[in-house]
Formats: structure tokens, sequence, C-alpha cells
């Protein structure tokens, strides 16, 4: 029972660098989430995701972006790295709809970031 | 303003005494949830226990509970008869439920440390 699996688990970028991070979820569920959690501080939504083609920012937006052609995944590109975006990503998906109020997210296991 | 707020930064504990985590939320929505998670020290995110604010009962899940005050804002997690496993991150976290995508607001956590 995969889940929610995430690649890669770690990686090292130079500032100025590209890449994107792949999210795969196997429980059919409509929304997806990007989050990154810097030290010691609780998750921030980067992008969300109703429905595959659809996305949205969350709180967290700027120098992110996230593409969802299939409903099973959600990637999370950075364009142009920055230090400050060395961080912990990451990935969860949900239910939907009214009946679906009370599930929880399943997080993948994260991705360690650092941008040097 | 914060909606979720967790004031205590770390906790030690007893093995086999009971711990509360406090949490206190601000919403305006009458309909949302609110969700406990642990983060042990591999990293991953693990759902422990959920609340509904329409729930006339607290919620109960093994040995987590919620001491749900509604009007208080309040849904502090009880962890009874600790575990050396229980130390980890403990987060808060809510569903505006009339807010696009089930979004999750994590408040910034509460690190147990459990002794034996």
């Amino acid at each position: 029972n995969a889940g929610v699996t995430q690649t890669p688990k770690f990686r090292v970028l130079k500032t100025g660098q590209s890449m994107t991070l792949l999210c795969a979820q196997d429980m059919n569920h409509e929304y997806m989430y990007w989050y990154r959690q810097d030290p010691g501080m609780g998750l921030r939504l980067i992008h969300y995701s109703v429905g595959e083609g659809t996305t949205a920012k969350g709180e967290v937006p700027d120098g992110y972006n996230v593409s969802r052609l299939k409903k099973q995944n959600f990637l999370l590109g950075l364009e142009s790295a920055a230090p400050s975006q060395t961080s912990v990503y990451f990935c969860a998906s949900s239910s939907s709809g009214l009946l679906a109020s009370n599930q929880p997210q399943h997080f993948g296991d994260g991705t360690r970031l650092s941008i040097l | 303003a914060q909606k979720i707020t967790q004031t205590q930064p770390g906790m030690f504990v007893q093995e086999k005494e009971a711990v509360t985590l406090d949490c206190t939320y601000d919403t305006s929505d009458p309909s949302y949830g609110l969700f406990w998670y642990k983060q042990p020290s591999s990293g991953e995110m693990i759902f422990l226990i959920y609340q509904g604010s329409y729930d006339q009962q607290n919620a109960t899940e093994g040995r987590y509970s919620l001491n749900f005050q509604k009007a208080r804002k309040s849904a502090n997690l009880v962890i009874s008869a600790s575990q050396l496993g229980d130390s980890a991150m403990y987060f808060c976290a809510m569903r505006e439920n009339r807010a696009a995508g089930n979004k999750l607001t994590f408040g910034g956590g509460t690190r147990v440390l459990v002794k034996p």
C-alpha cells in the first residue's frame, strides 16, 4: 500500500538551478497539495489542486510552479532555485466532497531540498 | 492573526503519564474540522485524530483524545499513558469547510519528549 510517494527523497541544488519534485498517489484522490516545512515550524501550503488539470495558489506560492496533468500525479517545479527555498517539501492528497470533510490528508515522506 | 496557535514549543512528560497539548484556533466559518498529526524524528506526518465543529462529543482514538471547547476555540490533544514512542512533534491543523480544496492550516507544533 504505497499511498503517497515523493521523489526524490533528498536533493542538493545550486542557486539558479531548476528541478521538479514528483508526487504520486494511488488512492484515487481528487485533491492534492504541496507544503513546505522550515526548521521548527509547521507546514505551509504552497499550491494545491482540486482535480486533474487544475491548480491554485496556497499561502506561499512565489518561486514555485505546479502541474497536474494526471489525476494521480502532482508536480512541483522550482524554475530558479534560491537559498530561501531550502526546506522539506511534503506532498499530500485527500478525498473530495462534503462527505469527505472528516477525512485526513495523507502525506508522503517528504523531500529534503538544500540550495547552496 | 494566527489561525492556529500552539503555545507550547516543547514539553517533557514522564513515561506512563498523561500529557495535554494545547491548540487554539481562529475562524469565522461555522463548519470546520480540527486535525492532529504526529511527526516523529523520521519525518513522516501521521494522522492521529479528528474533531468536527458540529460533533457533539469529544473525539477519542485509542490513547488519544480531544478536549474540544468550542466557545473557547480550543482543541487540546490528550495523550494518555505516554510511551517512549510518543516522543515527536505534534501539529494541530484546521480545515475551514467553506474554503475550496479542503486545505489545512497548521500550527507551529509542540515537541514532546517522553522520559523513561
